[in-house]
């Protein structure tokens, strides 16, 4: 267990809808990552906060979008969701930015769109 | 060419073997390597970090860095049927801010 929680483990929905899923990282973590891992793409990097601010952005589409709050948990919102949002979304968490590339995950949620 | 380049395997081997994982990159920035075991239906784990070129062993687990070939391997030591899952390799460069860039990943199998 990486200390690492997500919510809902599943979800399922119709394309057109909007669907929130949520992260809360380790104890102590100010950073919080966001993935997507589809079986084409693979594992590929969305966004990144840091202690409530975005940092870094990735390959993440302008129908989703993050935030972090004060308590450091984060939500990814997906939005206008399409056929090919299908996959599994990780959350991962690390210290600080020094150890940013010492990432622990969540168990992910899987998303399927119908 | 993609930035990191992984067999996606399967590949199978008795128990009790050593296991060779790798994988290539084109980006001579990266220089963090980190590898990655994802059981079926789970978040990946952090496996193994190493900075810049040079070895490092965990237990069974040694991963080697070449940075001269563009290169990066994983070797498993006396592979157990626990050990079956699929690796991911994974790379940033300095100033990434943590956008990790994964392989696809190769899916192990020991058999007992």
């Amino acid at each position: 267990d990486s200390g690492v929680t997500q919510t809902p483990k599943h979800l399922i929905t119709a394309t057109g809808q909007r669907v929130t899923l949520r992260c809360s990282p380790r104890s102590g973590d100010l950073s919080v990552y966001w993935y997507q891992q589809s079986l084409d793409q693979g594992l590929q990097f969305l966004i990144q906060y840091y202690n409530g601010e975005e940092r870094a952005k990735g390959n993440i589409l302008e129908r989703f979008s993050a935030q972090q709050f004060p308590d450091l948990h984060s939500e990814l919102n997906l939005s206008s969701l399409e056929l090919g949002d299908s996959a599994l979304y990780f959350c991962a968490s690390s210290v600080d930015r020094e150890r940013s590339n010492e990432q622990f995950f969540g168990p992910g949620t899987r998303l399927t769109v119908l | 060419q993609k930035e990191v380049e992984q067999d996606p395997g399967p590949l199978s081997v008795p128990e009790g073997a050593i296991v060779s994982l790798n994988c290539t990159y084109s980006n001579s920035a990266f220089q963090y390597f980190m590898w990655y075991r994802q059981y079926s239906r789970k978040g990946p784990e952090l496996l193994m970090y190493t900075y810049s070129s040079g070895n490092k062993e965990d237990g069974r687990f040694t991963a080697q860095v070449d940075k001269s070939s563009k290169y990066i391997s994983l070797f498993i030591r006396d592979s157990q049927p626990s050990d079956s899952a699929t690796y991911l390799c994974a790379m940033s460069y300095r100033g990434s801010q943590g956008n990790l860039i994964f392989g696809k990943g190769t899916k192990l199998s020991v058999k007992p």
